[in-house]
């Protein structure tokens, strides 16, 4: 059990470009999380997965984010054409069922859009 | 849709003793989880407590212990005998599906 691993720690970009965060989590876990968190703040929901079904993506996010889990192992987040406002922490967690609730998270991946 | 308010931003105590840390949340579900999360500077997140909204009985783990008032959908967290290391920014969160997190408290701990 290595922990959940998060890929890249910190991505530079200009605006407009695409980037992709990849998530690994606990090997067991079912359950994956994706969260956006801006300095001082606590972190907002994106989307989680279970298995491989994502169950729901937060209203809040446009259509230049998505995600995937393909064979309910690692996850990835892309975002789009990104915007200065996209420049955060993007944190993935992991957790075995809803029944414990402990969320494992990974150190984030940091966004800085110039 | 279900939210979780912290109204404290931030907190000071004193070395040694007693904080207790706010959260209120809104839901219509009778079945969901509570928890308190901890974020020490530059570290990643840790589950504190948790507490099950079925069970009556308020969790304890060591040092911190909850305050579960279902009706009032109110949740504090109580930290005894405080020390240096419990400075971080803590999270209310709340859990009948997905897990929302409150914008959160940042603790300081006076020496």
């Amino acid at each position: 059990d290595t922990g959940v691993s998060q890929d890249p720690r910190h991505k530079i970009t200009k605006r407009g470009q695409n980037v992709t965060f990849r998530c690994d989590p606990i090997s067991e876990h079912n359950r994956l999380y994706w969260y956006r968190q801006t300095l001082g703040q606590g972190p907002e929901f994106l989307t989680y997965f279970q298995n491989e079904a994502q169950l729901e993506k937060s209203r809040l996010l446009s259509d230049r984010f998505s995600a995937e889990r393909p064979k309910g192992s690692f996850s990835t987040l892309e975002i789009q054409r990104t915007e200065q406002g996209d420049s955060a922490m993007y944190l993935c967690a992991s957790t075995v069922s809803m029944d414990t609730g402990e969320l494992f998270f990974g150190e984030g991946s940091r966004l800085t859009v110039l | 849709a279900q939210t979780v308010t912290q109204s404290q931003p931030e907190m000071s105590v004193q070395e040694a003793e007693t904080v207790t840390l706010s959260c209120t949340y809104d839901t219509s579900e009778s079945d969901y989880y509570l928890f308190w999360y901890k974020q020490p500077p530059s570290r990643q997140m840790i589950l504190v407590i948790r507490q099950e909204a079925y069970k009556q009985q308020n969790a304890t783990e060591n040092r911190f212990s909850v305050n579960f008032q279902k009706a009032a959908k109110s949740f504090s967290l109580k930290i005894s005998d405080s020390q240096l290391g419990d400075a971080a920014m803590y999270f209310c969160a709340y859990s009948a599906d997905k897990i929302i997190f409150g914008k959160g408290t940042r603790l300081h701990i006076l020496p």
